[in-house]
């Protein structure tokens, strides 16, 4: 497609239930990125990967969160035993290898999940 | 530790200059962004700095100094539908990037 996709847009999960979020990136693009965005808040780095590895977990907030992407190109966001406080938009991103430091970041629409 | 200041809010008028400010300290430093997000969208790029000085792209500039952590960008001739919030964003090594909490911006008639 021609942007970053996610699915589904809109998620309600009973607390303690899994949920799978889903991220298609931009063609080509060798960088996916997760954030995770509270109401009125600013982004909260959860995990990038660089083809199909992840060099840096370190944003995931507990075990309960874990991602993978296959094929270099989708990615899976899983959140395990959901919690209320785990309800925010998730908002996926990719970007090209153009330079080492530049990553412009072309980001998806978003999946709302609310935690009841 | 990773630390990206932003204000929270700034009012402006139409027609208008508007400066918004981000100080950084991060582990790390290869280059910084600044994207637009109106609310209920998704962040859109505006703007990158990766060596000192102002770059300007049409009614928006970008202005880095990486000795004093400090970066602003600039909006010239205030349109209404400027009002959004602004994030600024570092990458701190490889593609790793961490977002500030965003400045929101009104812009009134």
């Amino acid at each position: 497609g021609a942007g970053v996709s996610q699915s589904p847009s809109n998620k309600v999960t009973e607390k303690g239930k899994d949920v799978e979020l889903r991220c298609d990136p931009i063609s080509g693009h060798t960088a996916l990125y997760w954030y995770r965005q509270s109401l009125g808040q600013g982004l909260e780095f959860l995990i990038y990967f660089q083809g199909n590895s992840a060099p840096d977990k370190s944003g995931l907030p507990s075990d309960r969160f874990s991602a993978e992407r296959t094929g270099g190109s989708v990615s899976t966001l899983t959140i395990q035993r959901t919690q209320q406080e785990d309800s925010a938009v998730y908002l996926c991103a990719s970007s090209s290898q153009l330079a080492v430091s530049y990553n412009e970041q072309f980001f998806g629409p978003g999946t709302r999940l609310t935690v009841l | 530790g990773q630390n990206i200041d932003q204000p929270t809010e700034m009012t402006a008028t139409e027609g208008a200059i508007v400066q918004i400010n981000c100080t950084y300290q991060t582990s790390g430093f290869n280059g910084l962004f600044w994207y637009q997000q109106h609310a209920g969208e998704a962040p859109t790029f505006l703007s990158y700095n990766v060596l000192d000085g102002l770059e300007e792209k049409g009614r928006f500039s970008s202005f880095l100094s990486r000795s004093k952590g400090y970066s602003y960008l600039l909006l010239k001739e205030l349109q209404m539908k400027d009002s959004a919030s602004y994030l600024c964003a570092v990458n701190t090594g490889g593609f790793k990037t961490i977002f500030g909490a965003g400045t929101r911006l009104f812009v009134k008639a």
